[in-house]
């Protein structure tokens, strides 16, 4: 199993809070992604980084930030959480000199939002 | 938008036949496909992929078709096994043209019926 670690694994929070997700990883790829699991939708990409301080939007950014200070480390935040950001949050890696462009994905993150 | 489908959200096969699922999409510059397997409260799992200069990769009971004119591919699993139900998710990047970026369908759910 790649070694990603997603915290927390589960988080229950009231609209208009704060939020950060945490992934990390142990395989020094440079590739990070985070993604959205929805019912109807499949996985949709928040954000991505291409390396540390390097990021860019995916398809669903709105409402959320993220940071890469370091190579191992891919934070997303929410900095007001909205009941439409109740979902399951997935952190993927992937290593550009892979052959197929495979992503490694986390255990998910689940966060109810009230 | 929807750049890749999985127009059929589920699917029933009996044990021992086989499973076909299909995906379809639009993006012409799609060169990379790739099926991931999901298993609740799990992380997708890489299955197998193909890449735009081929139209057919095998792995043991898994077998992906490309056909490139019809911009369509399909997953074929044969015998299907009580342990391949899960929630199968096809998805492409057009590595060929700096994106790595993986665009996900809306999956299928296949329940495999003893």
């Amino acid at each position: 199993d790649a070694g990603i670690t997603q915290s927390p694994r589960h988080k229950v929070t009231e609209t208009g809070t704060p939020v950060t997700l945490r992934c990390h990883q142990t395989e020094n790829h440079r590739y990070m992604y985070w993604y959205r699991q929805d019912p109807g939708h499949g996985l949709r990409l928040i954000h991505y980084s291409y390396g540390v301080k390097d990021t860019d939007k995916g398809e669903v950014s709105d409402g959320y930030s993220v940071s890469r200070s370091k190579t191992e480390d891919f934070l997303l935040t929410l900095e007001s959480a909205t009941s439409s950001q109740t979902s399951v949050y997935f952190c993927a890696i992937s290593d550009p000199r892979g052959d197929t462009g495979e992503l490694f994905f986390g255990e998910g993150s689940r966060l109810t939002v009230l | 938008d929807q750049q890749v489908k999985q127009n059929s959200p589920s699917l029933s096969v009996q044990e021992g036949r086989i499973s076909i699922l299909n995906c379809d999409y639009t993006n012409s510059m799609f060169d990379y496909f790739l099926w991931y397997k999901k298993y609740p409260a799990e992380g997708p799992t890489f299955l197998i992929s193909i890449s735009s200069i081929k139209d057919k990769n095998e792995d043991g009971r898994f077998t992906v078709f490309l056909n490139k004119s019809a911009k369509h591919l399909s997953l074929h699993i044969v015998p299907s096994q009580p342990g391949d139900s899960a929630v199968y998710f096809c998805a492409a990047s057009a590595r060929g043209f700096g994106n790595e970026k993986l665009t996900f369908g809306t999956g299928t759910r296949l329940t495999i019926i003893p």
